[in-house]
């Protein structure tokens, strides 16, 4: 299977700040159509996840430009511009390349 | 709007079996690929299966490869999860996931608790 790694595990983060997670994968998730299949989601407390970034870098609709995607092959970074309070939660990378999908082990965001 | 929504998840002992059932609208279901991903309490998210738009191909994590069962009636727009043999290590929010690249929608969740 391959594995995902995120880093940090825990990310207290000042408002306003920035923030920055780092995931890496054990094989290069490019596909044979020439996509790379990593996405990110943001999982708050008591809710389902949610998908923020598809395809390493594609934001999806309703998602603010505060967040942003970034990589290739096996290293890839999620960064937040500026955090705000509503940002707090548990964000994941997950691949879609290879069987089975897996996850990183997430992120858990906070405030200061 | 496209929506997923899971249901069944209970309180079962171990060894007993429970199906869940996943039922998708909004989106044309039986053109996707779609998954079952767990969450234990206070941890992170698994795979757990998974089956092709047609049900030709189905995927299971090695945890419950041999007791989960997973199909699809694409007539009812409709995604079951057939768990036998249930152990305490099952207990988790199972949430139904639609398409197998992006996993763009996810459902609200159910929970299944294997207890005695």
């Amino acid at each position: 299977d391959v594995v995902m790694t995120q880093s940090p595990l825990s990310l207290p983060v000042t408002l306003g700040q920035p923030a920055s997670i780092s995931c890496r994968s054990s094989q290069s998730l490019v596909y044979s159509d020439g996509n790379t299949y990593l996405n990110w989601f943001q999982q708050r407390p008591g809710q389902s996840p949610r998908r923020l970034i598809y395809k390493v870098s594609s934001r999806d609709s309703g998602v603010p430009d505060r967040f942003s995607g970034s990589g290739s092959g096996t290293d890839f970074t999620l960064k937040i511009s500026r955090v705000e309070a509503e940002d707090v939660g548990v964000y994941y990378c997950m691949q879609g390349t290879h069987w089975p999908r897996t996850f990183g082990q997430g992120t858990k965001v906070e405030i200061k | 709007e496209v929506q997923l929504v899971e249901s069944g998840g209970g309180l079962v002992q171990p060894g007993e079996s429970l199906r869940l059932s996943c039922s998708g609208s909004g989106f044309s279901f039986s053109s996707y690929t779609i998954h079952w991903v767990r969450q234990a309490p206070g941890k992170g998210l698994e795979f757990v299966s998974a089956i092709k738009s047609d049900g030709g191909a189905t995927y299971y994590a090695d945890s419950v490869e041999g007791r989960f069962t997973i199909s699809r009636d694409n007539s009812k727009n409709t995604l079951y999860l057939q768990m036998t043999s249930l152990r305490p290590e099952d207990t988790a929010v199972y949430y139904c996931v639609k398409d197998s690249f992006l996993m763009d929608v996810w459902g609200q969740g159910t929970t299944v608790t294997v207890s005695s």
